[in-house]
């Protein structure tokens, strides 16, 4: 166990709705970041979050927001669904944002969109 | 895009026998970090590796380095059933914000 939680499980959505997805980080660390694996490849990074800021960011458009708040607490917003946002969405956690330093991963959200 | 790539992209060994995967990377890194997967569910980090650093043990684990090459591998001695999973290499960049790049991963397969 991580310590790194993440919700919900599983989601189905259709293509065009919006989602939020939810990552709570272990106590003390004031970075987050979030991953989207697509089946059958590694994980791709699309932020990065530290003490409520963003701090970098992959190459995703900008319906793919985020959110850090002060509980250690995270969330990723995508808007206008696409099918090839089907994935699992990891978020890590770290106590820094200096390296190199350990990512600590939730067990991820199953996101099917139809 | 990825930036490394492990070879094998599959690997299938009897119980007790060692396993070995590589990685190779196109950038200047500050580090380099082995997680494994197992079916689809959160990555459990194994080592890290600095890029100051050549070699590092850990458990039935050895990680070996060589920024010249580009290159790392992961061998894991002594395998057992419990080590079938997808095993991943990712860098962290020299610059810019920490962020790891992950390459497609080594499916491992210990047979019993």
């Amino acid at each position: 166990e991580t310590g790194v939680t993440q919700s919900p499980t599983h989601l189905i959505k259709t293509r065009g709705q919006q989602v939020t997805l939810r990552c709570s980080s272990q106590s003390g660390h004031n970075t987050v970041s979030w991953y989207q694996q697509a089946l059958g490849q590694g994980p791709q990074f699309i932020f990065q979050y530290y003490r409520e800021e963003e701090n970098g960011r992959g190459n995703f458009p900008p319906r793919f927001s985020g959110l850090q708040f002060p509980n250690y607490s995270s969330e990723l917003n995508v808007n206008a669904l696409e099918l090839d946002d089907s994935a699992l969405y990891l978020c890590a956690s770290s106590l820094t944002s200096a390296r190199p330093d350990t990512q600590y991963f939730g067990p991820g959200t199953r996101l099917t969109v139809l | 895009s990825q930036q490394g790539e492990e070879d094998p992209q599959a690997l299938s060994i009897q119980e007790g026998e060692n396993a070995t995967m590589n990685c190779s990377y196109k950038t200047s890194i500050n580090n380099l970090q082995w997680y494994r997967q197992n079916s689809g569910r959160g990555l459990v980090h194994l080592i890290l590796i600095r890029s100051n650093e050549r070699e590092k043990h850990s458990g039935r684990l050895r990680v070996t380095l060589d920024t010249s090459k580009k290159s790392s591998s992961l061998l894991i001695t002594a395998s057992r059933a419990a080590d079938t999973a997808s095993y991943f290499c990712a860098t962290d960049a020299a610059r810019g914000a920490q962020k790891l790049v992950f390459g497609q991963g080594t499916r491992l397969t210990i047979n019993p």
